[in-house]
């Protein structure tokens, strides 16, 4: 069946601009959640939803950052005025519920200039 | 704070040996753990995990060991093969101030997994 998908596969943006993430859970799947993988790093935690409702958004690194799903699918990470330091890959996973498996779409990989 | 890490950041082997990755973590209110493998320009990809009411769980060829009293986490490939070659990633779920987890995962920074046929 259809895993997690996301888009773009890559973007490159000028510093300052917006830009917005997309990610296709896998049908079905309640819990969605965003990481951040800096080049060479493990991933960080940003923003879980169970639902369309977001009980932690601690790993957002500032307020340019937010995030929505509607529908119980479909999610979009905005990130405003984009900084260099904004360049990362972007990874979304979903799963069936919270604290079952979690599976992860290829990423969006995002480069600031 | 708290966090996950890897004793070894790189690791060369020949096919057909076994290899063992190894992790610590700190949380001692983790109660999940994953291992993932990440094949370059892919998204991680679960290979085994374990709840912290066990200590050792077996899956095909690979193999995660639990030791909660020195909270270590290690994962063994028998027979390694040349697709396996990724970097590896363990990550733990950390339970929250109410005793629950929902999935929040830490992860560990990874170890380069590279086999020489």
């Amino acid at each position: 069946g259809a895993g997690v998908s996301q888009s773009p596969s890559n973007k490159v943006t000028e510093k300052g601009k917006d830009v917005e993430l997309r990610c296709d859970p896998i049908s079905g799947h309640t819990a969605l959640y965003w990481y951040r993988q800096s080049l060479g790093q493990g991933l960080e935690f940003l923003i879980y939803f169970q639902g369309n409702s977001a009980p932690d958004k601690s790993g957002l690194p500032s307020d340019r950052f937010s995030a929505e799903r509607t529908g119980g699918s479909v999610s979009t990470l905005t990130i405003q005025r984009t900084q260099q330091e904004d360049s990362a890959v972007y990874l979304c996973a979903s799963s069936l519920s919270e604290n079952y498996e979690q599976y992860f779409g290829p990423g969006t990989r995002l480069t600031v200039t | 704070g708290e966090s996950v890490g890897l004793h070894l950041p790189t690791l060369s082997v020949q096919e057909g040996d076994n290899s063992i990755i190894n992790c610590a973590y700190s949380n001692s209110a983790s109660d999940y753990f994953i291992w993932y493998k990440q094949e370059s320009g892919k998204g991680p990809q679960f290979i085994i995990d374990i709840r912290s009411n066990m200590d050792k769980r077996q899956g095909q060829r690979v193999t995660v060991l639990l030791n909660k009293t020195v909270k270590h986490l290690s994962l063994q490939i028998a027979a390694t093969q040349p697709g396996d070659s990724a970097v590896y990633f363990c990550a733990e779920n950390p339970a929250n101030a109410g005793g629950t987890s929902y999935g929040k995962l830490t992860f560990g920074q990874g170890t380069i997994l590279t086999v020489h046929p």
